[in-house]
């Protein structure tokens, strides 16, 4: 699958543990994105990267949350202290210069 | 803010019979819209988008800016577009291809 890659699929934390989600975007995409869904709503942007430059980043990204995406490749995002409202599916999808997005198929957290 | 209404979050028709999922949008400036399908189990990817007019699947959808809207059209439904679908608008310009989501509405139809 070429395809854009997530890991892990499943995430079980208990809360305030740390967590970190991989996210490979297909090869040459530049642009990357993630976002956050949870149960009956549509996804919700966090982040935007393009390269290893994060050039905007969503309200609902608080403090606790921490993107990056060095040498413009893999991305990572950390969740700090994870809290219940944490628990969301977390898409990310990437592009080239067009606007057709392409996402991963999703890591799913769940805090307990 | 800029807002995506999607009201049907459940729409159910039979095989053969016409289909419209609506979408309904709040911005000031000129958007530019996107329907995004999820087939059961997979990801989710762009069904369509209103600067190409184009035709996928059999669906078409058309922006009205008077009535801002984005209505998913297609005359006869088929199975396999049992889906998820949601409605969605970039903001802006530049490279930032950020997107709003509606809440979704998922179609089932019926054999």
């Amino acid at each position: 699958d070429t395809g854009v890659s997530q890991n892990p699929r499943h995430k079980i934390t208990k809360r305030g543990q740390n967590v970190t989600f991989r996210c490979d975007p297909i090869s040459e995409h530049n642009r990357l994105y993630w976002y956050r869904q949870t149960l009956g709503q549509g996804p919700e942007f966090l982040t935007y990267f393009q390269n290893e430059a994060q050039l905007e980043k969503s309200r609902l990204l608080s403090d606790r949350f921490s993107a990056e995406r060095p040498k413009g490749s893999f991305s990572t995002l950390e969740i700090q202290r994870t809290e219940q409202g944490d628990s969301a599916m977390y898409l990310c999808a990437s592009s080239t210069r067009g606007p057709e997005a392409f996402f991963g198929q999703g890591t799913r957290l769940t805090v307990v | 803010a800029q807002r995506v209404t999607q009201p049907e979050k459940l729409l159910s028709v039979f095989k053969g019979a016409p289909v419209e999922l609506k979408c309904n949008y709040s911005y000031s400036g000129s958007p530019e819209l996107f329907w995004y399908v999820q087939y059961s189990r997979q990801r989710l990817q762009l069904l369509l988008r209103h600067i190409s007019r184009e035709s996928i699947k059999g669906f078409t959808a058309d922006l009205n800016k008077g009535e801002t809207s984005f209505h998913l059209k297609k005359p006869f439904a088929q199975e396999e577009d049992s889906a998820m679908y949601y409605c969605a608008l970039r903001l802006g310009g530049g490279s930032n291809y950020k997107l709003t989501f509606g809440k979704g509405t998922l179609l089932t139809v019926n054999p």
